[in-house]
């Protein structure tokens, strides 16, 4: 059974630092991985989805980075600002379920002190 | 709208109520998924739907819950003789199932609390 773990559990830097944050799951056959963002009282808002066949995915100030073999992602929020403050949840869906139902980790809670 | 739809947004009811949530996925999404966020549990799968494939009902707690989808579009998650521990945000989700991203877009769920 896929088990997925974000630590921190929580994380304050100051507006401008750059974010680094991390995903460890002990299944490597995974079908694709998928970073999400959830402010408070909120749904999920996706930010980045890497396919396993993919070593990183890029979307502006957003990079996330895949590792199949030691199974760990990172996600990288460069010059943090305090709208990046909220919840960083990543998930990932396997390749021998059907479907692709997510196992998610328990999120890593951000502020970015201005 | 373009993203997915969830109603009602809180809903409160008495312990032993059933109650029903719903959800409207996005248009053309083959794909609909039902997940709880509780505190203690954190973010866990329920149910999943695919076309007209036999549901993936792997992640129900229990038998009082039950969930349909209609016409292959909007679904209703159903909770029968509600306890206090069914309190939680229910989140339903849609992708598609061709291709290989299969990314999934989430509403933003019903605040469920059960007294």
């Amino acid at each position: 059974k896929q088990e997925v773990t974000q630590i921190p559990a929580a994380l304050s830097v100051p507006e401008g630092e750059n974010l680094v944050l991390n995903c460890s799951f002990t299944d490597s056959a995974i079908y694709n991985l998928q970073w999400f963002r959830q402010d408070p009282g909120k749904g999920l808002t996706s930010l980045l989805l890497i396919q396993s066949s993919q070593r990183e995915q890029t979307s502006g100030r957003l990079n996330a980075s895949l590792d199949k073999s030691s199974g760990r992602s990172t996600l990288y929020i460069a010059a943090s600002q305090p709208g990046d403050s909220a919840t960083y949840l990543c998930a990932s869906s396997m390749i021998k379920a059907a479907g692709n139902k997510l196992t998610f980790g328990g999120g890593t809670r951000v502020l970015v002190k201005p | 709208g373009a993203g997915v739809s969830q109603s009602p947004s809180n809903k409160v009811t008495e312990k032993g109520k059933d109650v029903e949530l719903r959800c409207d996925p996005i248009s053309g999404h083959t794909a609909l998924y039902w997940y709880r966020q509780s505190l203690g549990q954190g973010l866990e799968f329920l149910i999943y739907f695919q076309g007209n494939s036999a549901p993936d009902k792997s992640g129900l707690p229990s038998d009082r819950f039950s969930a349909e989808r209609t016409g292959g579009s909007v679904s209703t998650l159903t909770i029968q003789r509600t306890q206090q521990e069914d309190s939680a945000v229910y989140l339903c989700a849609s992708s598609w199932t061709s291709g290989s991203r299969r990314e999934q877009f989430f509403g933003p769920g019903t605040r469920l609390t059960v007294l």
